[in-house]
């Protein structure tokens, strides 16, 4: 298994307040990626890295932001959560020369906004 | 829009194949196609990729049609831990990561 560990595993946090996940890797790979999961939608991209401090926006990017000081961490800020961020996120790195490579999914982080 | 369509659930029996259709009609030349699964709960899994040639691996084979427009992934002997999500995705090796799309993917239940 790729070395990927997400923490917390399980928040609840209440409605305005600032909540931001964490995405660790072992493996020295350059592309990381977080995605959230809702019942019907699939996985959906948020934001990406293509490197140390290079990150652009995904499909679903509006309330969120990102910040890759390292290689090994990526981090997703929710400024001010709202109920509509309850879901399950998930982190994903690859290798390679693209973002077509493999993907190797974290265990997810379950988010509850009251 | 959706890149691929996938039917939405599937029932396999135990011990037999699972063949897993996937519909990519608008494939570019230089996408492949991916396929990754999720079991209940857990962070979503690769399982097998191709270009053009058919490919098999410890998991499974990849049936790519001659057009490129559909594919198959065929599990060769299904067990109940086949049980899960199966995405089919298409992607160009480089690009923007903009372009990754997960859709609803393909309910698999192995049945005893």
């Amino acid at each position: 298994d790729a070395g990927i560990t997400q923490s917390p595993r399980h928040k609840v946090t209440e409605t305005g307040t600032p909540v931001t996940l964490r995405c660790h890797q072992t493996e020295n790979h350059r592309y990381m990626y977080w995605y959230r999961q809702d019942p019907g939608h699939g996985l959906r991209l948020i934001h990406y890295s293509y490197g140390v401090k290079d990150t652009d926006k995904g499909e679903v990017s509006d309330g969120y932001s990102v910040s890759r000081s390292k290689t090994e961490d990526f981090l997703l800020t929710l400024e001010s959560a709202t109920s509509s961020q309850t879901s399950v996120y998930f982190c994903a790195i690859s290798g390679g020369t693209g973002p077509g490579d493999t993907q190797y999914f974290g265990p997810g982080t379950r988010l509850t906004v009251l | 829009d959706a890149k691929t369509t996938q039917p939405t659930s599937m029932d396999c029996a135990e011990g037999r194949a699972a063949n897993l259709p996937c519909n990519h009609s608008t494939i570019s030349g230089n996408e492949y196609v991916y396929w990754y699964r999720q079991i209940h709960s857990q962070g979503p899994q690769y399982i097998i990729h191709g270009l053009k040639n058919n490919e098999t691996n410890e998991m499974a084979s990849l049936i790519i049609t001659e057009d490129r427009k559909s594919s198959t992934l065929i599990l060769p002997h299904a067990t109940l831990r086949d049980t899960a999500v199966y995405y089919c995705i298409v992607i160009p090796l480089s690009g923007s990561a903009r372009q990754l799309t997960f859709g609803s993917g393909t309910q698999l239940t192995v049945l005893p």
